[in-house]
């Protein structure tokens, strides 16, 4: 069975640019979640979703971050202007409620110069 | 809100055992998980624990005493392969349904040989 795939895996950008993360989650999977990885902060989470509506989004760090979930099988988090305080790695995850451990895609680590 | 504390390192020794410690403070508990996470990977779920009590599964066992907000992961026999982060996370109801998990900033465990 495919996991959640993410991509890009790798994203160097210069401040100021848009980034747009993308990300597939599990078939059948119901809830999708989007955390940042430092070696600060640890695992944050961002945002999640719950049949592709926004559930929770207190996490976004500021108005500079947006995520869509139009479809079932489709995320993207974005990044405009980025800078570089945002550069981490980006993970992806999916889970079946109820209340199941979630799975993590492989992430998209983020460079902003 | 929340807060899981956890030791930031640990070193043991290959074929011995190690305890790692996780204490938390939640308004809604709804389940501890404990995850693996290789250098560079995303993480991977090993255990979950909802009720009291310890559940084990292969050479992991974990443990958990909700009237304390502590839970503890055992590994025996430990493995080169072992070398990992593990992550200590909680699932909060309090917030109406809330399906997030909420990490702490995970124990980079050292085994020697």
């Amino acid at each position: 069975d495919a996991g959640v795939i993410q991509s890009p895996r790798h994203e160097v950008t210069e401040m100021g640019q848009e980034v747009t993360l993308r990300c597939k989650p599990i078939s059948g999977h119901n809830s999708l979640f989007w955390y940042r990885q430092t070696m600060m902060r640890g695992l944050e989470l961002l945002i999640y979703f719950n049949n592709n509506v926004p559930i929770d989004d207190s996490g976004m760090p500021e108005d500079r971050f947006s995520a869509k979930m139009p479809n079932a099988s489709f995320s993207t988090l974005k990044i405009q202007p980025s800078e570089p305080r945002d550069s981490a790695v980006y993970f992806c995850a999916s889970s079946q409620l109820p209340r199941t451990c979630i799975h993590f895609g492989n992430g998209t680590r983020l460079t902003v110069t | 809100g929340q807060n899981i504390d956890q030791p930031t390192e640990m070193t043991a020794t290959e074929g011995a055992i190690v305890q790692i410690n996780c204490t938390y403070q939640t308004s809604g508990f709804n389940g501890l998980f404990w995850y693996q996470q290789h250098a560079g990977e995303a993480p991977t779920f090993l255990s979950y624990n909802v009720l009291d009590g310890l559940e084990e599964k292969g050479r992991f066992s974990s443990f958990l005493s909700r009237s304390k907000g502590y839970s503890y992961l055992l590994l025996k026999e430990l493995q080169m392969k072992d070398s990992a982060s593990y992550l200590c996370a909680v699932r909060d109801d309090s917030g109406g349904g809330a399906d997030g998990l909420t990490f702490g900033k995970g124990t980079h465990l050292i085994i020697q040989p």
